[in-house]
């Protein structure tokens, strides 16, 4: 059974860089019918797609978020991870990562996700 | 960022049938089958219910039912039960820019 768990400091200050990890377990992070997505949801509100990864480590990023993200890929320790630059409190959410499928645009499954705050 | 457009709420006594209708444009909801829905509990992390319009994943109650017409997008729930009170938000792929992935806002279902 596929899991991820996403792992990351819960507090990070204003203008930092936001750092997150998800590891995959029951499955490879390899597998070519799939990429790898981070969605965040702020306190009380929807969701939002971040951006997704292949395992080649080819990226697509949300255009809102795009000059401030980064998502790389380590198939070695079958893990992918964010970042996310010059942040301010409006990057503060729970931060999920899940599987996407490569033909179609479902998510599942999901992490438990992580609550990142910024805050000073 | 465009959103797919969802009513906040929508509610229904046990054993009642509900829908929820989820709007977007020719850009996504009704330019392709890539529709899906998602079921989260407070505190909890989404999961998915329904997903290419109509399909639901090994699991899912076949109480949950999804259909489309043009570009708007539903998501029934018959025989409504207390465990299925949760926030509900619908997906599609978009080709509007490089988005490729767009949610809605999210509706709360709230069994009386």
């Amino acid at each position: 059974q596929l899991q991820l768990q996403e792992s990351g400091p819960g507090l990070v200050k204003p203008s930092e860089t936001l750092s997150l990890t998800c590891t995959v377990s029951g499955g490879s992070i390899s597998s070519s019918s799939y990429y790898w997505g981070w969605i965040r949801q702020p306190p009380g509100k929807g969701l939002e797609w971040i951006g997704s990864i292949y395992y080649s480590g080819s990226t697509y990023y949300n255009p809102s978020l795009k000059s401030r993200v980064t998502i790389s890929v380590d198939t070695s320790k079958n893990q992918f991870s964010l970042k996310l630059s010059s942040v301010t409190a409006a990057d503060t959410a729970v931060y999920y990562c899940a599987r996407r499928s490569c033909y179609s645009s479902w998510f599942d499954p999901w992490g438990q996700g992580t609550l990142v705050t910024v805050s000073s | 960022q465009s959103a797919l457009t969802q009513p906040a709420s929508v509610s229904g006594s046990p054993g009642q049938s509900i829908t929820i209708s989820c709007t977007g444009t020719s850009s996504d909801v009704g330019g392709y089958n890539y529709v899906s829905w998602y079921q989260q509990h407070p505190g909890k992390a989404p999961k998915l219910m329904i997903y290419d319009v109509s399909n639901r994943p090994s699991g899912v109650s076949n109480r949950f039912s999804g259909s489309k017409s043009g570009n708007t997008a539903s998501l029934t729930i018959s025989g409504l039960q207390a465990e299925d009170e949760a926030d509900y938000y619908c997906s599609s792929y978009t080709s509007s820019s490089t988005l490729y992935v767009v949610f809605g806002g999210g509706t709360k279902l709230t069994v009386l």
